[in-house]
């Protein structure tokens, strides 16, 4: 069965302690995995995606990484701002079904 | 190039009354998909849409459904509603699905009392 697992749930940072999430993915034949990030009440915003093992892509203080059995988002020297719910989520196996982790919960502390 | 909208942002009903959710996708995206959000089960996936035919559908009971227009656009409703379905729910589109990058819309608070 196709599954997403994200680590940790909640974390807090101080601004500027540079620290990464974790989504780890089993799924046959990878088609994508993207990140999101969502504040409280409003939609995802598309972050990231991903296709290939080896593949990363930056943004401002946001960096993913994908491996063949997890995706690392790394946030360099945070600020409060950042502060935000991160998901992750992958296309399931043969369906136009995306499935998403739970998330991420950050809090940024100034 | 405007966003995905969805309409309306906030709604309060009760148990057993039906509601109609709507969304209209980025211009030249062809599939939508509907999501459920809570804070205990995070997003759960409803169906998705692509030329006004379902192509899946997730786990949930056939009081919720969806349609497609020829426009893309897209409306979901739950009928007989339950105290449960009290959610966040978030329509994304793409250009075609599968692997495409999916853009969200702002959600439609419904609230059942």
């Amino acid at each position: 069965e196709d599954q997403v697992t994200q680590s940790p749930e909640a974390l807090r940072l101080q601004e500027g302690e540079s620290s990464s999430l974790n989504c780890s993915y089993t799924v046959s034949g990878l088609r994508g995995l993207f990140w999101y990030r969502q504040d409280p009440g409003k939609g995802p915003e598309f972050l990231f995606t991903l296709y290939s093992a080896g593949e990363e892509k930056e943004k401002e203080r946001l960096k993913a990484t994908l491996t063949k059995k997890e995706s690392f988002l790394h946030i360099t020297a945070p600020k409060p701002e950042d502060s935000a719910t991160y998901l992750c989520a992958v296309p399931c196996s043969g369906t136009y079904k995306y499935i998403f982790g739970t998330g991420t919960r950050l809090k940024v502390l100034a | 190039k405007a966003g995905v909208t969805q309409t309306p942002r906030y709604l309060i009903k009760t148990r057993g009354q039906q509601v109609t959710l709507s969304c209209s996708p980025i211009s030249g995206h062809r599939s939508v998909s509907w999501y459920q959000q809570t804070p205990g089960q995070g997003l759960q996936f409803l169906f998705e849409y692509f030329s006004e035919t379902q192509r899946n559908k997730g786990n949930f009971p056939g009081r919720f459904s969806g349609r497609q227009f020829s426009n893309s656009r897209s409306e979901m409703n739950v009928s007989t509603l339950e105290l449960g379905d009290s959610a966040l729910y978030l329509c994304a589109s793409s250009l075609a699905g599968a692997t495409d990058t999916q853009y969200f819309g702002p959600g439609t608070r419904l609230t059942v009392l």
